[in-house]
């Protein structure tokens, strides 16, 4: 089975560009979480979708806005970036969104450098 | 809300010795706790996960037993490899609409 997909895996924009990075999660997977990574603030909650609907949504501005497809794909936008918009973002899917039990299987992240 | 305090290093040790990176966390009710890791370049992986109080988890040498009493579920392993070199994220799971949370990462480096 293939595993968490992301495109692009690099990037490189300027301050106040957007960019749209994309997710294609593992086969029968409904859910995707959009994480940032970073070395000074570590792995932070973005949001997560479940068919189509976002469930929930971490501490990040408006700037950041996300949606899921109905094949489950997901996309994540970034608009009016800024210098410290530059991190790793990985995209995780799992097969149910209580994932009390349910492991995260992450992709590879997209690495967005913004100048 | 959930919080997880975990080591956060670097930790750098010998191969083959013994490592232990503690990671406490606090969350409603009960869920399940996992173990990711990242090795450099890529995305996190599964490293081992408990599923219940005094679960014990284990993969690769690794092992971690879900202790309920202390909130506590800390990553162990007997001998470590320079293959081990790595970060460890700690993550309780959720329990219900809450979001995931992570560790801040421990960044381990094993040198020969």
């Amino acid at each position: 089975k293939a595993g968490v997909t992301q495109t692009p895996r690099y990037l490189i924009k300027t301050r106040g560009q957007q960019v749209t990075l994309s997710c294609s999660p593992i086969s029968g997977h409904r859910s995707v979480s959009w994480y940032q990574q970073t070395p000074g603030q570590g792995l932070q909650f973005l949001f997560e979708y479940f068919s189509e609907t976002q469930r929930n949504k971490g501490n990040f501005p408006g700037r950041f806005s996300g949606r899921q497809f109905s094949n489950s794909r997901s996309e994540m936008n970034v608009s009016t970036l800024e210098l410290g918009d530059s991190a790793l973002y990985l995209c995780a899917s799992s097969s149910s969104p209580s994932a009390g039990t349910d492991t995260q299987y992450f992709g590879p992240g997209t690495r967005l450098t913004v100048l | 809300g959930d919080s997880v305090t975990q080591m956060e290093g670097p930790v750098t040790l010998s191969e083959e010795a013994f490592l232990t990176i503690n990671c406490t966390y606090t969350a409603t009710g009960y869920p399940s706790l996992f173990w990711y890791v990242q090795y450099p370049g890529e995305g996190l992986q599964l490293l081992l996960k408990a599923t219940k109080a005094d679960d014990k988890g284990s993969n690769k040498g690794f092992e971690a037993t879900y202790r309920k009493e202390t909130t506590s579920f800390h990553l162990e392993k007997g001998s470590v490899q320079v293959s081990d070199s790595a970060v460890y994220f700690c993550a309780p799971g959720k329990t219900s609409y809450d979001k995931v949370i992570f560790g801040p990462g421990t960044s381990l480096s094993v040198i020969p």
